[in-house]
C-alpha cells in the first residue's frame, strides 16, 4: 500500500507569512507524529496525535506553531509568522496504535527568506 | 534535546567492506532503533533492538545493545554504493512508547 506522503516537496516563504504543511499517513494508521529537522542534526519530535486528539505536544517550540488532525487521518502544521529559523526539513511519520515503529513520510523542506 | 551521539560522524569505505556505527545514550531506554536517510529527506527503519536483546540480525545489518555502556552498534557486512546514507540511532525512553530521540547521525560514503 501507499507509505506516509506529505504535501508539498518544497517550500519558500517570505518571513512574518502563513505556513500549513499537509501529511497523509499510511491507511488505518491511528498515531501520527510530527518531527523538525534542521541541518545536520537528527529529527526533534514536534507532536503526537493518537486518533484526533494531540497528544503530546510537548514539542512544538512556541505558539506560533499549531497542528490539527479532525478526523483522525490527515494532518496540518501550521506555522504563523514565519522566522528564518523555522527553515527545516519537517517530516511526518506514522504507526499502528501501540506500535513502536514509525514509517516516515519523504518530509517538507521549508526554507524561510 | 538529542538523546544519542553516533560515532564517527562521517565514515567512508571502499564497496564490499564492512562499516561499523556506535551509538551511546543518556537515560534509560525501552528499545533502540536504527534508521537510514538519504538526501535529507525521508527516514527508512532499518532494525529495532529492546532493551533485553544484546543482539539482532537483519539481513546485512547487526545491531548490538549494551545497556551497561548506554551503547549501540550497527555493523553494516558487505557494503555497496546503494549503502551510501547517514545512519541515525533512535530511542523510546522515559516510558513513552511514541516519542522517538535521535541522534545527529553518521554519514556512510561507500565509493564504487
Amino acid at each position: 500500500g501507499a507509505g506516509v506522503s506529505q504535501t508539498p516537496s518544497n517550500k519558500v516563504t517570505e518571513k512574518g507569512k502563513y505556513v500549513e504543511l499537509r501529511c497523509d499517513p499510511i491507511s488505518g494508521h491511528t498515531a501520527l507524529y510530527w518531527y523538525r529537522q534542521s541541518l545536520g542534526q537528527g529529527p526533534e519530535f514536534l507532536i503526537y496525535f493518537q486518533g484526533t486528539g494531540a497528544a503530546d505536544d510537548s514539542g512544538l517550540p512556541n505558539d506560533r506553531f499549531f497542528a490539527v488532525r479532525p478526523e483522525g487521518s490527515v494532518s496540518t502544521l501550521k506555522i504563523q509568522r514565519t522566522e528564518r529559523g523555522d527553515s527545516a526539513v519537517y517530516l511526518c511519520a506514522s504507526s499502528l496504535s501501540g506500535e513502536e515503529t514509525q514509517y516516515f513520510g519523504p518530509g517538507t523542506r521549508l526554507l524561510v527568506l | 534535546s538529542q538523546q544519542g551521539e553516533e560515532d564517527p560522524q562521517a565514515l567512508s569505505i571502499q564497496e564490499g567492506e564492512n562499516a561499523t556505527m556506535n551509538c551511546s545514550y543518556k537515560t534509560s531506554i525501552n528499545n533502540l532503533q536504527w534508521y537510514r536517510q538519504n538526501s535529507g529527506r525521508g527516514l527508512v527503519h532499518l532494525i529495532l533492538i529492546r532493551s533485553n536483546e544484546r543482539e539482532k540480525h537483519s539481513g546485512r545489518l547487526r545491531v548490538t545493545l549494551d545497556t551497561s555502556k548506554k551503547s549501540s552498534s550497527l555493523l553494516i557486512t558487505a557494503s555497496r554504493a546503494a549503502d551510501t546514507a547517514s545512519y541515525f540511532c533512535a530511542t523510546h525512553s522515559g516510558g513513552s512508547n511514541y516519542k522517538l530521540t535521535f541522534g545527529k547521525g553518521t554519514l556512510l560514503t561507500v565509493n564504487p
